[in-house]
């Protein structure tokens, strides 16, 4: 039982350049989320996904998407990627309901130049 | 804007010292509440969950919350360097049951 995965877990990337980070959970978990964490600022809400085909808005969407691919599996691409994306990124996942506590992957850490 | 503050420290308690972390909420509609452990370099790690008045203990950790007051606290007794991380308080969105708003954290440091 793996709990949540990610790939990769580092990533230098170019401004413009695109790319995506896979995430992966084993729990059966229904949602699941994608956050950036920069120093001083805590974890911000990118994207998330009550179920499986449903896809929201977090707190700082812009310059992201998501997939949903499958109950599994949720990813976050980055279209054209900006210095100001260079952070850390977690995914993580949950049950459904108020109570439910989300569980977190290991991170990406994204550096744009 | 829903927020949860904490004081972002770092509280630095003697080792087998309580270690007494602070959190306070805006949404009076949270219902669940929640205290992550972050080692530097780490993902948060789930350590306490609350979610009626009072105190909920797991070993050396007491969680406590306050709903009137809307505050939450988490006391570490006998403190370890082990202990030494950056705490995160997290509470349910009230508005969307699948979100959770976390705070900055407090770093905290223990010493030999």
């Amino acid at each position: 039982n793996a709990g949540v995965t990610q790939t990769p877990k580092f990533q230098v990337l170019k401004t413009g350049q695109s790319m995506t980070l896979q995430c992966a959970q084993d729990m059966n978990h229904n949602s699941m989320y994608w956050y950036r964490q920069d120093p001083g600022m805590g974890l911000r809400l990118i994207y998330y996904s009550a179920s499986e085909g449903t896809t929201d808005k977090g707190e700082v969407p812009n310059g992201y998407n998501v997939s949903r691919l499958n109950k599994r599996e949720f990813s976050l691409r980055l279209e054209s990627a900006a210095p100001s994306q260079t952070s850390v990124y977690f995914c993580a996942s949950s049950g459904t309901g108020a109570a439910d506590e989300q569980y977190f992957g290991p991170g990406t850490r994204l550096t744009v130049t | 804007q829903k927020e949860v503050e904490q004081n972002s420290g770092p509280l630095s308690v003697p080792e087998g010292a309580i270690a007494s972390l602070n959190c306070t909420y805006s949404d009076r509609g949270s219902q669940s509440f929640f205290w992550y452990r972050q080692y530097s370099g780490k993902s948060p790690e789930l350590i306490m969950s609350i979610y009626s008045n009072g105190d909920k203990e797991d070993g050396r950790f007491t969680a406590q919350l306050n709903k009137a007051s809307q505050y939450v606290s988490l006391l570490i007794r006998d403190s370890q360097p082990s202990d030494s991380a950056t705490y995160l308080c997290a509470v349910n969105d009230g508005s969307s049951a699948s979100k959770i708003i976390f705070g900055s954290g407090t770093r905290l440091s223990i010493r030999p």
